[in-house]
């Protein structure tokens, strides 16, 4: 299984600015992703994160919004942009495993006042 | 489309007892079935996973066997303990898209 960690864990941010976050894995990957989980809620898939191409969003995301790196196999960032309070969420990458299952960093913990 | 239903929480059960958070899916095909954990202030931990009809995934004392006939994937433990107390997620991965679809997430509190 894939260790992955996330920085930060936790922001309070204010509203208009805007926060990246970084996702390293501890071995080479062929997909990260990047997922969205509300206070008491289930996990929402953000968008697919493959090395050299660009990301791949769901419906109701936008690259402007969440815009996401991909430089090599074993690193992505995503930038929630110009943030509301809305956005306070807890933001999880994952890592594909070899047996369609994932792998999940500890999360991203923000706070937009 | 694909789509995973499992059992409303909150969940509360006193130490030593059954578990089973019921889990059902929808799916084209033969998706593989995972269990995930979240304990408090975590993130995500995948406690078992299976990926053929009639296969059995375990893992600290938790079960959960692929039902096709049914589209279930029940999770099950013998004997809870206070350190079970967590947010399960049941999940399925459609091989040709690479995602993985979770459901709602129950939420487990163990009582000593």
């Amino acid at each position: 299984s894939a260790v992955i960690s996330q920085k930060p864990s936790r922001d309070i941010c204010q509203r208009g600015t805007s926060l990246t976050i970084q996702c390293q894995v501890d071995s080479q990957v062929t997909m990260m992703f990047w997922y969205r989980q509300q206070p008491g809620q289930s996990l929402t898939l953000i968008a697919t994160a493959n090395q050299g191409s660009e990301a791949t969003y769901e419906s109701g995301f936008v690259i402007d919004k969440f815009p996401i790196s991909r430089p090599n196999l074993t690193f992505s960032t995503l930038t929630v942009s110009n943030m509301s309070p809305e956005d306070s969420s807890i933001y999880l990458c994952s890592a594909s495993g070899r047996g369609n299952e994932q792998f999940f960093g500890p999360g991203t913990r923000l706070t937009v006042l | 489309g694909n789509s995973v239903t499992q059992m409303e929480g909150p969940v509360t059960l006193s130490e030593e007892a059954f578990l089973t958070i019921n889990c059902t899916y929808t799916a084209t095909g033969y998706p593989s079935l995972f269990w995930y954990v979240q304990y408090p202030g975590e993130g995500l931990q995948l406690l078992l996973k299976a990926t053929k009809a009639d296969d059995k995934g375990s893992n600290k004392g938790f079960e959960a066997t692929y039902r096709k006939e049914t589209t279930s994937f029940h999770l099950e433990k013998g004997s809870v303990q206070v350190s079970d107390s967590a947010v399960y997620f049941c999940a399925l991965s459609d091989s040709s898209a690479s995602k993985i679809i979770f459901g709602s997430g129950t939420r487990l509190s163990i009582r000593p």
